[in-house]
Formats: structure tokens, sequence, C-alpha cells
């Protein structure tokens, strides 16, 4: 059981490159996110996805796109870097249920933008 | 508003018992309270959940307050590994900026 996947570990963009981070989960989770934690400070929520073909913003969607085509992949698209875009992104998953509500995260993507 | 409150930061000597606050004046009444914690270099990970009683496992305690208001997460003997930033939630999607627990040994 592999939790949840996140591709690539690191990565460095030039402004305006586009790239899309992935994210998969293998726990046939309904809902999956994705943060950005910037340098000392807490998580921040881009986007989230409640089920397969359903996507909602979060607190700091500008400048990201996601889709949710099946269960277990939720990736993360940036069109066009910006240097304000580098930071430590995370994807989790959880079950609707109220008695598992725990979140599973993913280990991180750290992306720098130059 | 689904943002809760916690102090920025705290500290504590080793093997001392730690009881970390959390604010959620705003919650509603079918609103679990989560608790997650990161330590450094890593991703969030799962450590209690409650609704209404209080709880207990094997990482933490969870006392909620009676209006639900506000809950406290104690750590019954911190350890140099339970240096960490702790997260309250009240949604599992909205994490704040949590509380950075310093541990003195």
């Amino acid at each position: 059981n592999a939790g949840v996947t996140q591709t690539p570990k690191f990565q460095v963009l030039k402004t305006g490159q586009s790239m899309t981070l992935q994210c998969a989960q293998d726990m046939n989770h309904e809902y999956m996110s994705w943060y950005r934690q910037d340098p000392g400070m807490g998580l921040r929520l881009i986007h989230y996805s409640v089920g397969a073909g359903i996507t909602d913003q979060g607190e700091v969607p500008n400048g990201y796109n996601v889709s949710r085509s099946t269960t277990e992949d939720f990736p993360l698209r940036l069109l066009s870097a910006a240097p304000s875009q580098t930071s430590v992104y995370f994807c989790a998953s959880s079950t609707r249920s109220a008695n598992r509500p725990e979140a599973f995260f993913g280990q991180g993507t750290r992306l720098t933008v130059v | 508003d689904a943002k809760t409150t916690q102090p920025n930061s705290m500290e504590s000597n080793e093997e001392e018992p730690v009881h970390l606050p959390c604010n959620h004046s705003t919650i509603s009444g079918t609103d679990y309270i989560h608790w997650y914690r990161q330590l450094p270099s890593q991703g969030p990970e799962y450590v209690i959940h409650g609704l209404t009683s209080n709880v207990n496992n094997r990482m933490a305690s969870l006392a909620i307050a009676e209006d639900r208001k506000s809950s406290t997460l104690i750590l019954h003997r911190a350890t140099l590994r339970d240096a960490a930033v702790y997260y309250c939630t009240r949604d599992k999607l909205v994490f704040g900026a949590g509380t950075i627990l310093r541990v003195k040994s």
C-alpha cells in the first residue's frame, strides 16, 4: 500500500515554463487536495476535489489548474511559472467517512522557479 | 470561516506534559476537530480527532470543551521527537499556520 505518491520530489523551472505536479493515491479516497507551504509558514489550500469530475478552489488558486478524471489521480498544473510559486507542494487524500477522517499526505514536491 | 486559532509557538521540557490549545469558536455542531503534526522536512501526519467527547490514542489525548469552541491536544510526556508543527483543523482542508512546538532536553 503506497498511500499518497507525489512526483517529482524536486523540480527547478524557469519563469514562464509550465509543468504538472503529479499526485496519486491507492486508497480509493474520495477527497484529494493540494497545498503549498512557504518557508516558515503553514499549509495553504490551493485546490481540492471531493470526487472524480469535481474540483473547487481553495485559499490560493491563482496560477494553478487541476482536474480529477479518476479517483486515483489529482494533478496540479502550473501554466506559466513565476518566482512567487517557489514553494513546497503537498498533496493529501482522505475518505468522506466521518468515522475515518484522517487525511494522508504525500512527501511533498520542492519547486524552485528561477 | 473554517480557520482555527493557535499560538505561534510553545516550548516544553523533555518528559513533561504539553498542552497545545486551539480555538474554533465558529465550529458547527457536526464538524469534527482534527489534529495533525508535521515533523521537519516531512508531510503532515494525522494525530487525533474528536467530536464532543475527550479522546485518547497511542500518540496523544484530545480534550474538547463542553461548548466545543476550543480544544487542547495533550502530549503526556514530550520527547525530542515530538518537536514539530501542530495543526488544529475543523474540516481536514484548511490548516492555518499551526503551533511550533520546541522540546528542550
